[in-house]
């Protein structure tokens, strides 16, 4: 079946450098699309989301890109900070078989962010 | 404002009884999800409310899962006949309408099936 997924399980980065987490996805029908923090024990939490007709989206710190010809998103976390350290998943939010999108996400396994001091 | 709230945080529970679980949302979402997270996995789909009406339950494993939001605000996922294979972190989200909108998750509560 369609699938999200993540090319790398563990990230390990030094203090006040730039993180990057990669994300694919194959479901084509897939209009939107979300980036979540998930500290251990913690429920996931919102980071960021960008939409099928963007291909770049900005934050506090953060930015997505969407590439949607090779069904590829990202996580840019700039100077990133010990606290950043979690498992990071995307997510996303395909068209039902009715054509509508309800948000029915769908998880990728997560990549294991690390940060050193 | 308050985040989505989630009672009991933990639940440890004998094969074979009846649990149910339950999650306040974001005061005014008319959307609210529930997923299911195993050990090192994402989160997993289980059902969808619009309102009071369950729009979608396809996630649900079986007849043994239930769940309502009779107000259109406050759900409880309900499992009968709990088994070993059920233990996992239940995860409640809601949304402001559902579709193209984020969803906020709350902490889950962690069931374990002894």
């Amino acid at each position: 079946g369609e699938s999200v997924g993540l090319h790398l399980p563990t990230l390990s980065v030094q203090e006040g450098d730039n993180s990057i987490i990669n994300c694919a996805y194959s479901n084509s029908a897939s209009d939107y699309f979300i980036w979540y923090k998930q500290e251990s024990g913690k429920g996931p939490q919102f980071i960021i989301d960008i939409r099928s007709n963007m291909d770049k989206r900005q934050g506090q710190r953060v930015t997505v890109l969407l590439n949607k010809t090779v069904k590829h998103l990202s996580l840019q976390i700039a100077a990133t900070q010990p606290g950043d350290s979690a498992v990071y998943f995307c997510a996303e939010n395909p068209f039902n078989a009715g054509g509508t999108s309800y948000g029915k996400l769908t998880f990728g396994q997560g990549t294991i962010l690390t940060v050193h001091p | 404002g308050a985040g989505v709230s989630q009672t009991p945080s933990n639940k440890v529970t004998e094969k074979g009884k009846y649990v149910e679980l339950r999650c306040d949302p974001i005061s005014g979402h008319t959307a609210l999800y529930w997923y299911r997270q195993s050990l090192g996995q994402g989160p997993e789909f289980l059902i969808y409310f619009q309102g009071t009406g369950a729009a979608d339950d396809s996630g649900l494993p079986n007849d043994r899962f239930f769940a309502v939001r009779p107000e259109g605000s406050v759900s409880t996922l309900k499992i009968q006949r709990t088994e070993r294979g059920d233990s996992a972190v239940y995860l409640c989200a809601s949304s402001s309408s559902g579709g193209r909108m984020p969803q906020y998750f709350g902490p889950g509560t962690r069931l374990l099936v002894l």
